[in-house]
């Protein structure tokens, strides 16, 4: 019974591509987001969305697109993959949405390698 | 069951008091241990610990980590008010991503 659930959790394509990335989590949270782990394992925050809508854009280019069909699940789908979107991508979901020292609970990660 | 574990789940200490922090894992292919800080928007992160009986330090924080007994400790020393947040272990295990503890929520009272 995860709680937050990426996938996939491996993903090599080439220069170019569009792919997607899913997430889901069945905790019932209104709240959830996507992170990018740089190679110094910092995490930076990509997006928030807070049932179903966009509170966070942080400057992230415009070939990632978030879409949220339902407050369960938070799909990150990126266009013309380029070398440099390769990282490990993290979704997680909150109860809150924009409050300090809210607990958050995360996905194990997508390794995504672009060639 | 859980892979990482943290404790405890909240504490609550006055300013300057010094707090240690838990986080034990199994054993499954360990790579690197990770202490992060939550922020309001991403997670800040401490250390990353990948041998046994090193401590790291940045300031009043320092980690260990024991390999042999799967856990490693935060400290904070002489704690402040802006010390108070959620704290996040996560292991890296190889070929399995990496999985975050549900964190201590640590609470400074002036």
């Amino acid at each position: 019974d995860t709680a937050v659930s990426q996938t996939p959790k491996y993903l090599v394509t080439q220069m170019g591509n569009d792919k997607s990335i899913k997430c889901e989590q069945n905790l019932g949270h209104d709240t959830m987001y996507w992170y990018k782990q740089d190679s110094k394992k910092f995490l930076k925050i990509m997006f928030s969305y807070n049932n179903k809508e966009l509170i966070i854009n942080e400057t992230v280019p415009n070939r990632f697109s978030p879409k949220s069909p339902d407050k369960a699940h938070l799909n990150l789908h990126i266009n013309s993959l380029e070398l440099g979107d390769s990282a490990v991508y993290f979704c997680a979901s909150s109860p809150r949405g924009g409050a300090r020292d809210t607990e958050a609970f995360f996905g194990q990660g997508t390794r995504l390698t672009v060639v | 069951e859980d892979k990482v574990v943290q404790s405890p789940l909240s504490l609550v200490v006055h300013e300057g008091d010094t707090v240690t922090l838990n986080c034990s894992y199994e054993v499954t292919n360990f790579r690197s241990l990770l202490w992060y800080k939550q922020e309001k928007k991403a997670p800040t992160f401490l250390f990353m610990l990948t041998s046994s009986g090193i401590e790291k330090k940045s300031g009043r924080l320092s980690s260990i980590l024991d390999k042999k007994e799967l856990f490693s400790i935060l400290n904070i020393t002489a704690t402040q008010t802006g010390d108070s947040a959620i704290y996040l272990c996560a292991v890296e295990f190889w070929a399995d991503g990496l999985t975050f503890g549900k964190g201590t929520h640590l609470i400074i009272q002036p």
